[in-house]
């Protein structure tokens, strides 16, 4: 199947620093998203981006289907933005289906 | 409009029991997907429920089943239950059965449950 890999694993930023995730794949996908994992567990999506770039506030994210990668950018953090970002592929699984997979995640802890 | 709901948010049971979770969608929506998610293993696709019929299914043992109803609420059972299957159990909504053109998925709280 699939492959999903997030970089980095872990990322601790001082409030008001600037940070790149990245999420590479190993296939061609139809679509990808990002999801932010807030410490209670809820994911809250905060893009559908199957390729060029998007914006939403200080968060943007880009996606280079053709080069298989996707990178989320995070501007001037605060500390709401901790928890663990999420990278997760569309792609065809068989017998007509299709279905998400996630990688590992960044754990960003941000500090005031 | 209110967002995915799951039921309960916190159980714990023993080793060989069954447990039934419980997700509402969003209010319209048709599709409703399971995942779980682990400290060792991520974030596993379970299964899709879309007009009560599971219309895909991740590589889970059968001890994992799931169903859907009219009203699109689906829950998910586990049977004979194991330490490993500690973890967040999360379900996703989506307007449509999942596509290659790709829709949108909204995700619930979570049910954490507890093996012991």
């Amino acid at each position: 199947g699939i492959q999903v890999e997030q970089s980095p694993p872990d990322l601790i930023l001082q409030e008001g620093a600037n940070s790149t995730l990245r999420c590479n794949f190993s296939d061609s996908v139809n679509n990808l998203q990002w999801f932010h994992q807030n410490p209670w567990g809820q994911l809250i999506n905060l893009f559908y981006i199957p390729s060029g770039t998007k914006q939403n506030g200080r968060l943007s994210a880009t996606t280079v289907a053709t080069e298989r990668y996707s990178l989320l950018y995070i501007s001037s953090s605060q500390t709401t933005d901790s928890g663990v970002y999420f990278c997760a592929v569309l792609a065809y699984s068989g017998a007509g289906s299709y279905q998400l997979t996630f990688g590992k995640g960044t754990k960003l802890s941000v500090i005031p | 409009k209110a967002g995915v709901t799951q039921t309960p948010r916190y159980l714990i049971k023993t080793r060989g029991q069954q447990v039934t979770l419980s997700c509402s969608p969003i209010s319209g929506h048709r599709s409703v997907s399971w995942y779980q998610q682990t400290p060792g293993q991520g974030l596993q696709f379970l299964f899709e429920y879309f007009s009560e019929t599971q219309r895909n299914k991740g590589n889970f043992p059968g001890r994992f089943s799931g169903r859907q109803f009219s009203n699109s609420r689906s829950e998910m059972n586990v049977s004979t239950l194991e330490l490993g299957d500690s973890a967040l159990y999360l379900c996703a909504s989506s307007l449509f059965r999942t596509s290659g053109s790709g829709e949108t998925q909204y995700f619930g709280p979570g049910t954490r449950l507890l093996v012991l």
